[in-house]
């Protein structure tokens, strides 16, 4: 299948710094991505969903000055957790869906495991 | 709308025996219907899909699961269970041929394997 490569795995920051996530379709065009966060044994809650070129659509709830997304090219998408907090320690997964892919099936990351200190 | 209703939060085995993870969907569109497994710290594989063909479907290392329409079902089975099966399972539905709608996720079942 598709790969999506997503980067750091981990990372710890100060709070009050950024971090940014980047995830990256490595042989096909992701026509859209979609950022996910999960708490500890819990499902995966949607945060917003970017199309290449276009600003991202977020989900109730999900502040979009504090998690900025990019998606400026078909195969990059990063997002940026601005003045992380401890409350903002997560496990953040993207997935991205494109053109060579079959059409449904959504190719997730590796998921980036944020910890805020 | 959208949504899954997995009906167990935890599911645990003992190694040999069958598994039944159980799935109901609701949707007002045509779904795609997927399983996911994601063991811990890492991201999500996808086991299996169905997207309006066969409705039993298999996937990979002895997973099946089958579509019932009259029964809003997608349940998630393999005959005999491997220590290597025990992970956070998700069942998740789709628009069916919409690469733009995402993808809404159950709450997961644990899966345990005794030995």
């Amino acid at each position: 299948g598709a790969v999506v490569s997503q980067h750091p795995s981990w990372v710890i920051c100060k709070s009050g710094t950024s971090v940014k996530i980047e995830c990256r379709s490595l042989d096909f065009q992701a026509t859209t991505m979609f950022w996910y966060r999960q708490f500890p044994k819990q499902s995966l809650m949607l945060m917003a969903t970017s199309n290449e070129g276009s600003k991202a659509t977020y989900e109730q709830g999900v502040e979009k000055d504090k998690f900025l997304i990019n998606h400026a090219s078909l195969t990059l998408s990063t997002l940026t957790v601005t003045s992380a907090h401890p409350e903002d320690s997560s496990f953040y997964i993207c997935s991205a869906r494109g053109t060579g892919t079959g059409g449904t099936e959504a190719f997730f990351g590796q998921g980036t495991r944020l910890t805020v200190v | 709308a959208q949504s899954v209703t997995q009906l167990d939060s935890h599911v645990s085995v003992s190694e040999g025996t069958p598994v039944l993870l159980r799935c109901n969907y609701s949707s007002s569109y045509s779904p795609s219907l997927f399983w996911y497994v994601q063991h811990p710290n890492k991201g999500l594989q996808l086991l299996l899909k169905y997207t309006s063909a066969a409705t039993l479907v298999k996937g990979i290392n002895g997973f099946e699961a089958e579509f019932k329409k009259s029964e809003t079902s997608f349940h998630l089975t393999k005959p005999s269970a491997h220590m290597s099966d025990a992970a956070e399972y998700f069942c998740v539905v789709s628009q069916l041929n919409s690469g733009n709608t995402p993808l809404v996720f159950g709450k997961g079942t644990r899966l345990s394997v005794i030995a």
